[in-house]
């Protein structure tokens, strides 16, 4: 069964940082691209970035709004990615899931539960 | 980037009902389009893929149709379960940009 687990949420002021986990079981994660998307109360769904598999050089890509902030990483040996979010503002506040998302030639598509980032002073 | 819009942005419909939802991408996608249910409280769902073509699991009364830029998400007899949000996505290129989402409301 695959499983996808966030953790690290929680309350950060306006300019400080955070560093979000991502643990996944139950697939081959180190040859899958994970991203990460977010959700603000009451609003749409955001797609945050992605890092590809070690085959495509663990490329990554993010969203104009975290572009320069915001930075995805993974250690394959344990089966977890993150997401460095620095210099983080108000408008950062969301609900952030990571996922192994809809592929072209895939039918796979798994999220996790989320996890809760407020940004307050 | 590839820009997606939805409408409506919002419905309330009557069970039994047929229910029609257009995505619209700024650029053609070829047929590299997804549709997400989200209910409140809980993960998006994945209902369909290359635009048309029903995930596993998703009752037959979900379809989806369009190529290009232009698709449409039809439930064809609205269920009280299936009030929820849905979003499209484009899943050919990064931003994976997801529509704003069509709120469906049963009356």
């Amino acid at each position: 069964e695959v499983h996808l687990v966030e953790s690290g949420g929680g309350l950060v002021q306006p300019g400080g940082s955070l560093k979000l986990s991502c643990a996944a079981s139950g697939f081959t994660f180190s040859g899958s691209t994970i991203h990460w998307v977010r959700q603000a109360s009451g609003k749409g769904l955001e797609w945050v970035g992605r890092i590809r598999a070690n085959t495509n050089d663990y490329a990554t890509a993010y969203s104009a709004s975290v572009q320069g902030r915001f930075t995805i990483s993974r250690n394959d040996s344990k089966n977890t990615a993150y997401l460095q979010m620095n210099t983080v503002k108000t408008e950062d506040t969301a609900v952030y899931y990571c996922a192994r998302l809809l592929m072209v030639g895939t039918t796979a598509d798994y999220w996790g539960q989320g996890t809760l980032v407020t940004v307050s002073s | 980037d590839i820009q997606m819009t939805q409408s409506p942005s919002s419905l309330s419909a009557s069970i039994g009902d047929r229910v029609i939802i257009t995505c619209r991408a700024s650029q053609a996608i070829s047929n590299y389009l997804a549709w997400y249910q989200q209910k409140p409280g809980k993960v998006p769902n994945l209902l369909i893929y290359t635009a048309s073509t029903l995930q596993s699991g998703v009752p037959s009364r979900f379809s989806g149709s369009g190529s290009g830029t232009d698709f449409i998400l039809t439930i064809s007899s609205l269920q009280p379960e299936d009030a929820a949000t849905y979003y499209c996505q484009n899943y050919n290129s990064v931003p994976r940009t997801f529509g704003p989402g069509t709120k469906v409301e049963i009356k």
